[in-house]
């Protein structure tokens, strides 16, 4: 099974800030990587796919990076709505999910 | 827009079958590929399996033995049966459309989960 590495397990910002957060895969997955959102009590939310494609509706200040092992999320400027935890998840080799970064205000 | 809806009972007894239900709304369960993913509590998200509209079915290796994922075209549902559970199944349940037909990709939309806690 592949498994998935983010850090941190929490970032602490102020808005305004940019935000970096990475995650490593345990073998090389491609760009088989995707990006989700998460705020309490709702559904997870696609951000990224193939580890660079916005999803349709996503602000343009989210971007993804990285190929193989190692990706990052950066939120270019932190908005109010963006302190959420964010997951990433490969589907290079069935269907794994890291564990997640804590976006919170600092 | 696509939604989906999670419901079943949020109690189940050790050894009992957990059952969960998936209302998809706002478009056709069919031409489409949809999973069940858990999270238990600290833990990171689990893929559990997927059903085709066809009723085809796959699922992770170590929870085969146990899982059943079906789909009811009529009712726009799918269906998650898990038997003999323990505490280690508790989890929040989350149905999402995905993979697709393509083959591996990712999950979208997702439903908002529903907690099951196994206790006696």
């Amino acid at each position: 099974e592949i498994v998935m590495t983010q850090s941190p397990a929490t970032l602490s910002v102020s808005p305004g800030e940019r935000a970096t957060l990475s995650c490593r895969a345990s073998q090389s997955i491609s760009s088989n990587l995707a990006w989700y959102q998460q705020k309490p009590g709702q559904a997870p939310r696609l951000l990224i796919y193939d580890a660079s494609i916005r999803a349709t509706g996503i602000p343009a200040r989210f971007s993804g990076s990285g190929s193989g092992t190692d990706f990052t999320l950066t939120i270019s400027s932190l908005q109010s709505e963006d302190f959420a935890v964010y997951y990433c998840q490969q589907y290079y080799n069935w269907w794994t999910f890291g564990q997640g970064t804590k976006v919170e205000i600092k | 827009q696509v939604q989906l809806q999670e419901s079943g009972p949020r109690l189940v007894k050790p050894s009992e079958t957990l059952s969960l239900t998936c209302t998809v709304s706002g478009g056709s369960i069919s031409n489409d590929y949809w999973s069940w993913i858990r999270q238990p509590p600290g833990k990171a998200l689990e893929w559990i399996g997927y059903v085709y509209e066809s009723g085809s079915a796959n699922y992770k290796p170590s929870l085969q033995s146990r899982v059943t994922i079906s789909v009811d075209r009529s009712k726009n549902q799918l269906s998650l049966e898990l038997n003999s559970v323990t505490a280690a199944d508790t989890a929040v349940y989350y149905c999402a459309r995905g993979p697709n037909s393509s083959g591996y990709t990712w999950f979208d939309p997702w439903g908002q989960g529903t907690l099951v806690t196994v206790f006696s």
